[in-house]
């Protein structure tokens, strides 16, 4: 089963607008860890951010903003005023602690297109 | 600069031959991941390192073959492999294998297999 879903396949926008890639994940554990990842056209999974399921705070770095929200299993990202740079796809993933093994369960990522 | 690195980043290869990927971190970390990413597909763990010894094969093909002489450098070594093993094959690393740990990729090796 799924265990992070990333419902938006793909999102266009022009340049200045903003938008926000929603990430919803499934669990039963009480401690995990979430995560954003950036791939550019090169390949290259580029971290973004990392939360663990005991820090809800909302967190602002420059254009980039995430929103945790433990009640609704959702840890959304928001880029503010897009520009064609942010063009790529983003991928949300979870690591549980419990009995998950090894693996980073990533949802199959949103493409975003930023126009100028 | 990225703190892993992998060779080749492009690769074209018969279903006979043998070539290898070649993966090195520069970040002191003990743990080294192979990822595959298909087209249209989640990434896939394929194998984990923990201080070079491997920790978990996520059943994978045994034509896929993963090396890992110390704690900065892990190989995929690959043989006779099928067209449906075209992929970009990503290496990654973390400080240890716990799950708060966050995991670093490198630009990954792109596989075609003709």
């Amino acid at each position: 089963a799924q265990k992070v879903t990333q419902a938006q396949t793909e999102i266009s926008v022009v340049e200045k607008e903003d938008v926000t890639l929603d990430c919803v994940y499934e669990t039963r554990d009480t401690t995990y860890y979430l995560f954003w990842y950036k791939q550019p056209p090169s390949g290259e999974l580029v971290f973004l951010i990392r939360r663990n399921s005991f820090d809800e705070q909302n967190e602002i770095s420059g254009r980039y903003s995430w929103n945790f929200q433990k009640s609704t299993s959702s840890f959304n990202f928001t880029i503010t005023a897009s520009q064609v740079v942010d063009s790529a796809v983003y991928f949300c993933a979870l690591r549980e602690m419990a009995n998950s093994g090894y693996a980073l369960n990533f949802g199959k990522g949103t493409s975003l297109l930023v126009t100028p | 600069e990225t703190g892993v690195t992998q060779t080749p980043r492009h690769l074209v290869m018969g279903m006979t031959n043998k070539k290898s990927l070649k993966c090195e971190q520069h970040l002191g970390h003990n743990a080294m991941y192979w990822y595959k990413q298909s087209a249209k597909k989640p990434l896939e763990l394929m194998f984990v390192y923990s201080l070079e010894e491997r920790v978990e094969n996520n059943s994978v093909p045994s034509r896929f073959s993963p090396e890992c002489p110390n704690s900065s450098h892990l190989f995929l070594h690959l043989h006779t492999l099928q067209p449906e093993d075209s992929a970009l094959y990503l290496c990654a690393s973390s400080q240890e294998t716990f799950s708060g740990n966050t995991i670093y990729f490198g630009e990954g090796s792109w596989l075609t297999v003709v």
